[in-house]
């Protein structure tokens, strides 16, 4: 059972608009900044975004994240076959000692 | 560049012990804490344990307290995770990552996979 909530899967076609949601709660993403993370198959996560909405360097302008309250969101536009993977969310918990918590993860489909 | 990566992963029996390493090169290990995050198979990421930059403070999740040591030597530029008392529901992949502000990793080794199977 992870501490964030995430949908399983979400799906739409090349070139369309896709966004993932992250539930928490006000001790993890409703006092601190959420990251989100991308794992391609086979391969390690990868940082997306980071401090709710701002992307590292090299990763492009398609990749959008924004919170509100508890919930954050991740948006793709402009989806490519490349883009299927899976999509974590991730953000620290004031109840824990230290560490961080992620959410179950997003199946990316790009039909 | 920065790189990450792990070893010392395989198949142990329930009830022993494994050391994974994590060799950091490409940035000033010593400069930054350090975590493990492990995703058993088919499933999320689940954090570990994390140690402070000057190794002073370390901490657990609760699935591994008691049972798994994080430990580090800058001196070699090498991160640590000591696991005992091995049990099946430790079947992951194993990941290090380098802590940015706390609250993130922004940098990940490619992983090495700890299987616990009799």
């Amino acid at each position: 059972q992870s501490v964030l909530t995430q949908p399983p899967s979400v799906s739409a076609a090349p070139g369309q608009k896709v966004t993932i949601s992250c539930s928490g709660s006000s001790s993890n993403i409703g006092n601190n900044y959420v990251s989100w993370y991308q794992q391609l198959p086979g391969t390690a996560p990868k940082l997306l975004i980071y401090d709710n909405n701002k992307r590292p360097s090299g990763i492009p302008d398609r990749f959008s994240g924004s919170k509100s309250g508890t919930s954050a969101t991740l948006g793709i536009t402009g989806l490519q076959t490349g883009d299927e993977a899976d999509y974590y969310c991730g953000t620290w918990d004031n109840r824990l000692s230290a560490g961080w918590v992620f959410g179950g993860g997003t199946k990316l489909t790009v039909l | 560049q920065v790189q990450l990566v792990e070893s010392g992963g395989g198949v142990v029996q329930p009830g022993k012990s494994l050391r994974l390493s994590c060799a950091a090169s490409g940035f000033t290990f010593s400069d930054y804490a350090m975590h493990w995050v492990r995703q058993a198979p088919g499933k999320g990421l689940e954090w570990v344990a994390v140690m402070s930059f000057d190794g002073r403070n370390n901490y657990y999740a609760d699935s591994v307290k008691g049972r798994f040591t994080i430990s580090r030597d800058n001196s070699k530029n090498t991160l640590y995770l000591q696991m005992n008392s091995l049990r099946a529901e430790d079947t992951a992949v194993y990941y290090c990552a380098r802590d940015w502000d706390g609250d993130k990793g922004d940098h990940w080794g490619q992983g090495t996979l700890v299987t616990v199977s009799s």
